[in-house]
């Protein structure tokens, strides 16, 4: 069974408005979520990660996630997005029930237009 | 230094062939990870090093043979490989391999199988 839903394959956006890419996760634990972004032709680079505390996280590049336990989401927000922006992103769970792995969602391609 | 390389970025074997992928990291993480990604898929996790001992091995077929010769290294050797196994190869480190570790993770090889 999936443990991560990324609920939109593709998101087409303008630039500099706002978007949302959708995370939902299920675990019965304490989970550990990350958003990862790949551009094309090159490996995973973390984006920003929620491990306990506040549940507002934020990237250095503008990018925000919210923890909401009782949605059991983590959906990752920009106010404006750039044209290099474009590329795929994963959205990740840690948690012991999957045996200490990072399971990642389907993904989704976040394509900026002018 | 907080980079993870790969070699080659490509490769093509044929099915008789015998090649191995490296992976390198000088972090001084202790946990090394090899995950496969089919085009337009998320990452699957296939082997995880811990204090250079296999901790985690995802049935995957024994065409595929890791090796952590020490801490800093990571070794994928391939044999018999089938065309369906064509497909990008990321390596991954963290500091213990717990479950709240960031990941990072390489560029990938890309491997083709005729």
């Amino acid at each position: 069974a999936q443990s991560v839903t990324q609920l939109d394959s593709q998101v087409p956006v303008f630039e500099e408005a706002p978007v949302e890419l959708r995370c939902n996760y299920s675990s019965s634990v304490s989970v550990y979520l990350f958003w990862y972004v790949q551009y094309p032709n090159q490996g995973l680079q973390l984006l920003l990660k929620y491990l306990s505390g506040s549940t507002l996280v934020e990237s250095i590049n503008g990018f925000e996630a919210e923890f909401n336990k009782s949605q059991t989401s983590f959906h990752l927000r920009k106010p404006s997005v750039h044209i290099s922006d474009t590329a795929e992103y994963f959205c990740a769970v840690s948690a012991g029930e999957y045996g200490n792995k990072l399971v990642f969602g389907a993904g989704t391609i976040l394509r900026v237009k002018s | 230094d907080t980079e993870v390389t790969q070699t080659p970025k490509h490769l093509v074997m044929g099915m008789t062939n015998k090649k191995s992928l490296k992976c390198e990291q000088h972090m001084g993480h202790r946990a090394m990870y090899w995950y496969k990604q089919k085009a337009k898929k998320p990452p699957e996790l296939m082997f995880v090093y811990s204090y250079e001992k296999l901790s985690i091995n995802e049935s995957v077929p024994s065409r595929f043979s890791p090796e952590c010769p020490n801490s800093s290294l990571l070794n994928l050797h391939l044999h018999a490989l089938q065309p369906e196994d064509s497909a990008l190869y990321l390596c991954a480190s963290s500091l213990r391999g717990e479950l709240s570790d960031t990941q990072y993770f390489g560029p990938g090889t890309r491997l083709t199988v005729l």
